[in-house]
């Protein structure tokens, strides 16, 4: 079934530091792409998206390039600052039985900007 | 736009008493509804699809009875947690995708419901 493989933290950098957050995907068909940012003891939020190749997603100086050769999404950014401290979870959009569409999670990277 | 406003944030309830969490999408109607579970430094599991006006879609090895979903309207989700024990203890999170966008359009979260079954 279609997955996501999320590179493990936890990620621990200085402000203004450059950060990469590695994520693969295994899928059929076309599966748009997405970036969820979760602070403590909130919900997710959606940081960017991309729904097909080549696209690039970007957001608040975050961004992410959908690519198919590769199956990848890595979310980059030039510049942290202590306010990015989050969990970032990658996901891609799977179809369900009912026609609907389901995201499918990877198991989300513990992100920690120190000043 | 599109925010999701999920109530309670928090619950802390004795064993086997039954609790009901809201889902409401604020400025958009959401055709379909999704209802994750979330363990402490893990990912979200989803749970279930709600869809408005049917019954919901469950994922494998969730129980209905246990987990009881209504989408009564196009704005509003509830999942019950029947009987719960403290293993259900967790982070319940909702999420709605606006139904005159279509597919392909992120999901947008509520803040979620951490929930502690004593």
């Amino acid at each position: 079934g279609n997955s996501v493989t999320q590179m493990e933290g936890p990620v621990t950098l200085s402000e203004e530091a450059f950060l990469t957050i590695n994520c693969t995907y295994t899928a059929t068909g076309y599966p748009s792409l997405f970036w969820y940012v979760q602070y403590p003891g909130e919900g997710l939020q959606l940081l960017l998206k991309a729904t097909k190749a080549d696209d690039k997603g970007s957001n608040k100086g975050f961004e992410a390039t959908y690519r198919k050769e590769t199956t990848s999404f890595h979310l980059e950014k030039g510049s942290v600052q202590v306010s990015d401290s989050a969990v970032y979870f990658c996901a891609l959009s799977s179809p369900t039985q009912g026609g609907s569409e389901k995201l499918v999670f990877g198991k989300g990277t513990k992100l920690t900007v120190n000043p | 736009g599109a925010v999701v406003s999920q109530h309670p944030s928090r619950v802390i309830c004795k064993s086997g008493t039954s609790v009901k969490i809201e889902c409401r999408s604020l400025d958009f109607q959401a055709t379909t509804m999704f209802w994750y579970r979330q363990f402490p430094k893990q990912s979200l599991m989803l749970m279930a699809t709600s869809n408005e006006g049917s019954k919901a879609t469950y994922e494998q090895g969730v129980e209905k009875d246990k987990f009881l979903i209504n989408h009564a309207s196009l704005t509003l989700s509830t999942l019950t947690v029947t009987s719960a024990h403290p293993e259900d203890s967790s982070f319940y999170i909702c999420s709605a995708r606006d139904r005159v966008k279509g597919r392909n359009q992120p999901q947008h979260f509520g803040d979620g419901t951490r929930l502690s079954i004593l």
